[in-house]
Parts: structure tokens; C-alpha cells; sequence
């Protein structure tokens, strides 16, 4: 099946500083990658997904690239605010359409 | 607010109990997804039904099985709870599921000790 691997664990950056969170998956069939944001003791929260056919998104302050043939992925954020602090977790929908989740990336932002 | 419910909030419990988890899709979905989240784990997929019939298997222990019911809302049962089984338990639904996929929505999660 899918695996998903999520680098670094933990972040701390000054506020207004930019923030990267990258992430590797194993079955070249996935075509569908998320990113989602939970606060301490709330649920998961989509805020930017990529799909295989685009190496490249962005809303806002949060970017999303995306490498196929190296089978890698990586979470942008910039001018980081203290409210982006969180958990940040990619996933990836592989061949039997099931989100494989990485261990997740603990953000904190210092004011 | 996701549109998915999941009571209880809260479960405290002791070792060798056995504890049921329920989750209300949003209106409209079909699929209900149960996932584990524990501090060493992650977020682990368990299992996923598609109304009413169970579409999709992950990391889910013998002690633990799932249904899904006609009005599609979802049971999780846990049997034989040990220590190790103390975890945030999410349920999530989408519209789909299964020749293609779909966003998911998570609930607000239940909390289970176990003591």
C-alpha cells in the first residue's frame, strides 16, 4: 500500500518568517495530495490539495509543489502568523483510492 | 463546522470493556471513514463503508469492527479496550467513495480512555 513520509516533525519559525514542510510517497499511482491543518484537540481541516496533473498550487499565504517523478511534495507557508501554528499533516490518495496519512509536522510560530 | 457529528465527546473507560463510538455523516454522503489519531501514530485509517456496506479495510484491529446502518450513520465497536487503545477517534464522510475519490469531512472526534 500507500506510505507517506513527513519531514520535519517539528518547526518553529519567528513570525512573518516562511515555513516548509515536505513530504515523500511511495505508490506512483497516487493522484490526489492534501494538506490538512488541526489545531490542539480539533478535527482535521482540508486547507490545499494538488492534484497529479499540476506541479503547482497556491491560496493565499499557502503554496503547494508537486514532483512526480521524485515522489515528493511540499507545503509553502509565508509571512507566517501565530495562528498558523498546528499540526500541518499531508496525505496522499493512492491506486485503491485510500487517504494515507504522514505523521505530521507540529508548526509552532513565535510572535 | 463539518456537517459531521460524533458522540460521545468524551469515553473513560476501564481495560476489558467494551465501548461503541457513533458518527452522523453529512447530509448527502454515503461513505463514513473511521480513522485512529495517537500521539505515535498518526492518523490511521481503520475502515470505510459506502452505504451500508463495508468498501475498504486499513489498519483495523480484530477486537475493533465497524457497521454502517440504513438512515447511514455508523457505529464503531471496541472490545477488550487495552491501555494502548487510548486515542483520538475520527470519523469522516464524502459524497463518494470508492471508483473515485472524494473530500472527506471530519467530525469533531471522540475521546477514549482507557484506565
Amino acid at each position: 500500500g500507500e506510505n507517506v513520509e513527513q519531514h520535519p516533525s517539528t518547526l518553529s519559525v519567528q513570525e512573518g518568517d516562511s515555513a516548509v514542510i515536505k513530504c515523500t510517497y511511495s505508490d506512483s499511482a497516487s493522484n490526489y495530495f492534501p494538506w490538512y491543518k488541526q489545531e490542539l484537540g480539533k478535527r482535521p481541516q482540508l486547507i490545499i490539495d494538488i492534484r497529479s496533473n499540476v506541479g503547482e498550487k497556491k491560496d493565499q499565504r499557502i503554496a503547494v509543489t508537486l514532483n512526480k517523478t521524485a515522489k515528493h511534495f511540499s507545503l509553502h507557508i509565508t509571512e507566517t502568523q501565530p495562528e498558523d501554528s498546528a499540526v500541518y499533516f499531508c496525505a496522499a490518495v493512492g491506486s485503491n483510492y485510500k487517504l494515507t496519512f504522514g505523521k505530521g509536522t507540529l508548526l509552532t510560530v513565535n510572535p | 463546522d463539518s456537517g459531521v457529528t460524533q458522540t460521545p465527546k468524551h469515553l473513560i473507560t476501564a481495560t476489558g470493556q467494551r465501548v461503541t463510538l457513533r458518527c452522523s455523516p453529512r447530509s448527502g454522503d454515503l461513505s463514513v471513514y473511521w480513522y485512529q489519531q495517537s500521539l505515535d501514530q498518526g492518523l490511521q485509517f481503520l475502515i470505510q463503508y459506502y452505504n451500508g456496506e463495508e468498501r475498504a479495510k486499513g489498519n483495523i484491529l480484530e477486537r475493533f469492527s465497524a457497521q454502517q446502518f440504513p438512515d447511514l450513520h455508523s457505529e464503531l465497536n471496541l472490545s477488550s479496550l487495552e491501555l494502548g487503545d487510548s486515542a483520538l477517534y475520527f470519523c469522516a464522510s464524502s459524497v463518494g467513495g470508492g471508483n473515485a475519490y472524494n473530500e472527506q469531512f471530519f467530525g469533531p472526534g471522540t475521546r477514549l480512555t482507557v484506565l
